[in-house]
C-alpha cells in the first residue's frame, strides 16, 4: 500500500535551534515529492519540488533533500515566523493525479 | 487579486440545505482541484480538473457535485451533508498538473 508518513508529529525549539523534519514514502513509483508550509486557517503553501535521490532544495532557512525513501527538510537557526505545519507530499509515477499527503509535522518555534 | 481565492471563508449549514463553495484562479493555470482537510487526517484528493473536464473523481459521495465553467473558476456544489462532512475545503491550482499546487485559503464547513 502506498503510504506518507512524518515525524516527528510535533517539534518545539527554541530560536536559533537547528532541526530537521522527516518525510518517509513507501509508494510504487515516485515522480515527485513536494513540501508545504501551512499556517493556522490557510491553505498550504508551496516551499519545494524534489524529483530525485541526491537532489537539494534551498530557500532562506529551509533546505530540503530527497533519498530513495525519503526527505529531509532542515531547518536552519530558526525564528518564531517559521512556526507552521510542514506537509510533504508524494507524486505517483503511474499518475499525475495520484498524489498522497503526509499527516504533516507542526514546528513550534519559541522566542 | 491575484492567487486562488475562495469563497465563502466560513460557512454553517443544515444537513437540509443547498450551498456551493466557490474558488477563483488568477494565476492562468490549466488544473484545479478541490480537497478535503479534516482535523488529524492528511488531505485528501476530491475531484481534478485539467483543462476544464474532469479527470478524476477519488471516490466522493454525491452529495458533492464540482463544476468548472472555464479554466479560472472551480464550483463545488453541496446538498444534504452529513455532520461528518464538516472539515476545511480547499481548492488548488497548477500548470499541467505536474507541479506543485497553488492552494487557496479554504472553506471551513460545518454542518449541524
Amino acid at each position: 500500500e502506498d503510504q506518507v508518513t512524518q515525524s516527528p508529529e510535533a517539534l518545539r525549539l527554541q530560536e536559533g535551534e537547528s532541526s530537521s523534519l522527516n518525510c518517509s514514502y513507501t509508494v510504487s513509483g515516485l515522480r515527485g515529492l513536494f513540501w508545504y508550509r501551512q499556517d493556522p486557517g490557510k491553505g498550504p503553501e508551496f516551499l519545494f519540488t524534489l524529483y530525485s535521490a541526491g537532489e537539494e532544495k534551498e530557500k532562506e532557512r529551509l533546505k530540503a533533500t530527497l533519498t530513495k525513501k525519503e526527505s529531509f527538510l532542515h531547518i536552519t537557526a530558526p525564528k518564531p515566523e517559521d512556526s507552521a505545519t510542514y506537509l510533504c507530499a508524494v507524486q505517483m509515477r503511474t499518475s499525475y493525479d495520484k498524489v498522497i499527503f503526509g499527516p504533516g509535522t507542526s514546528l513550534s518555534v519559541i522566542p | 487579486e491575484t492567487g486562488v481565492t475562495q469563497t465563502p471563508r466560513h460557512l454553517v449549514m443544515g444537513m437540509t440545505n443547498k450551498k456551493s463553495l466557490k474558488c477563483e484562479q488568477h494565476l492562468g493555470h490549466n488544473a484545479m482541484y478541490w480537497y478535503k482537510q479534516s482535523a488529524k487526517k492528511p488531505l485528501e484528493l476530491m475531484f481534478v480538473y485539467s483543462l476544464e473536464e474532469r479527470v478524476e473523481n477519488n471516490s466522493v459521495p454525491s452529495r458533492f457535485s464540482p463544476e468548472c465553467p472555464n479554466s479560472s473558476h472551480l464550483f463545488l456544489h453541496l446538498h444534504t451533508l452529513q455532520p461528518e462532512d464538516s472539515a476545511l475545503y480547499l481548492c488548488a491550482s497548477s500548470q499541467d498538473r505536474a507541479f506543485g499546487y497553488t492552494f487557496g485559503s479554504g472553506t471551513r464547513l460545518t454542518v449541524v
